[in-house]
């Protein structure tokens, strides 16, 4: 059974620190994962799609890499800013074909301090 | 709209009575997807919308839940004989479908709670 892990469960950095979240899934046989951001009462949002071809993509200050391998994903973000402070999920796709369900990280609360 | 439209945005009622969410996707978008997420867990897959067909129901928690989709656009999720496990805010996504097109976008939720 696929289980996905987010590292830490909370973190806490002031205004233009670079910092990394860390995703892991038991499984590697994914079709893809996602980086989700959550802000309360806006539902969420995707950041990042990784095919499991890939091995990163970026987006202006986000960087997602992907080590199917051993199961491994890392998001990035660089000088961080007050307006990053959110909730942010990973979630991986299983297998091919048509299963399309996702299975969720409880996420990592991010709060960057002006 | 521009995006995912759920609604209502929060439902209150009671233990036993019947409630129904509803989801408006993206116009166009052919996959439809319904999530429950409860406190202090993670979101919970419900069932997924191809068209108006769902191919994977499989995260329905009981029989108790429903949810059905017409003209390949608006679904409602329908939930009977409310329980107060079912408190959560419940999740609608949808994606254009195809192949290579996975990105789903997702609604603000509905917020329901069971007194």
């Amino acid at each position: 059974k696929q289980e996905v892990t987010q590292i830490p469960a909370a973190l806490s950095v002031p205004e233009g620190e670079n910092l990394v979240l860390n995703c892991s899934f038991t499984d590697s046989a994914i079709y893809n994962l996602q980086w989700f951001r959550q802000d309360p009462g806006k539902g969420l949002t995707s950041l990042l799609l990784i095919q499991s071809s890939q091995r990163e993509q970026t987006s202006g200050r986000l960087n997602a890499s992907l080590d199917k391998s051993s199961g491994r994903s890392t998001l990035y973000i660089a000088a961080s800013q007050p307006g990053d402070s959110a909730t942010y999920l990973c979630a991986v796709r299983p297998g091919a074909g048509n299963n399309r369900k996702l299975i969720w990280g409880l996420g990592t609360s991010l709060g960057v301090n002006p | 709209g521009a995006g995912v439209s759920q609604s209502p945005s929060n439902k209150v009622t009671e233990k036993g009575k019947d409630v129904e969410l509803r989801c408006d996707p993206i116009s166009g978008h052919t996959a439809l997807y319904w999530y429950r997420q409860s406190l202090g867990q993670g979101l919970e897959f419900l069932i997924y919308f191809q068209g108006n067909s769902a191919p994977d129901k499989s995260g329905l928690p009981s029989d108790r839940f429903s949810a059905e989709r017409t003209g390949g656009s608006v679904s409602t999720l329908t939930i009977q004989r409310t329980q107060q496990e079912d408190s959560a805010v419940y999740l609608c996504a949808s994606s254009p479908g195809g192949a290579g097109t996975d990105i789903q976008y997702f609604g603000a939720g509905t917020r329901l709670s069971v007194l």
